[in-house]
């Protein structure tokens, strides 16, 4: 199974400052299928990017992902206060469809 | 707009089976495959399996195989997850999500609202 790491654990920013959350893969991911999703207090996970940097509907131009390979990283320029959650990363290129286990990005 | 409405939450005792089931609206069944993902309390997501809405395919996780069942009824664009042979540790909400496109390699884009399920005797 691919293990997916993500890192730090927890984030702590202060509203409009930028966060850089990464996802480190034990093995390399087919064909960039890594996705990032945002789980809110009490919510279902929430897709935010899928196919490493394509953003999914109604996402804003602010998130943005980049990587390939076994490493990759979600960012949020100027981060808001409705985007403080925690952030799960998932790789789908084989299976088992592992997710990472989650950065919480929380409020300084 | 799509929709996935999940059944009630259920309370087993150990040994016992559940079946969650998984509702879809606005959107066309079939063109869409349907994965099971679970979260045990102040835990991080689990991925349990896919199941095909076009053929009734399915692909599990180890971890699951032999204790999980996922169907698909077409008829009423209804899915279904169940998992036999309950332990404790089995207690999570399970989520049901519509996967981007009818592949196994999708990402996940719509999810339902989860089921609780709590095993304990």
């Amino acid at each position: 199974d691919i293990v997916l790491t993500q890192s730090p654990g927890t984030l702590s920013l202060s509203p409009g400052e930028r966060a850089t959350l990464s996802c480190r893969a034990s093995q390399t991911v087919s064909y960039t299928h890594i996705a990032w999703y945002q789980q809110k207090p009490g919510q279902a996970p929430r897709l935010v990017m899928y196919g490493t940097s394509s953003r999914a509907t109604g996402i804003p131009e602010k998130f943005s992902g980049s990587g390939s390979g076994t490493d990759f990283s979600l960012t949020i320029n100027r981060v808001d206060p409705e985007d403080f959650a925690v952030y799960y990363c998932q790789q789908y290129g084989s299976s088992p469809h592992t997710f990472g286990q989650g950065t919480k990005l929380e409020i300084k | 707009q799509v929709q996935l409405l999940q059944s009630g939450p259920e309370v087993k005792k150990p040994g016992a089976s559940v079946r969650v089931s998984c509702k879809t609206f606005g959107y066309t069944f079939i063109n869409n495959a349907i994965s099971w993902v679970r979260q045990a309390p102040g835990q991080g997501l689990e991925w349990m399996g896919w199941v095909s809405t076009e053929n009734g395919n399915t692909h599990y996780a180890q971890k699951f195989q032999g204790r999980v069942t996922m169907t698909t009824d077409t008829s009423t664009g209804t899915a279904y997850m169940e998992l036999r042979s309950l332990r404790s540790d089995d207690t999570a909400m399970y989520y049901c999500a519509r996967a981007s496109w009818w592949e196994l390699e999708a990402s996940l884009d719509y999810w339902g609202q989860g089921t609780l399920v709590t095993v304990s005797s």
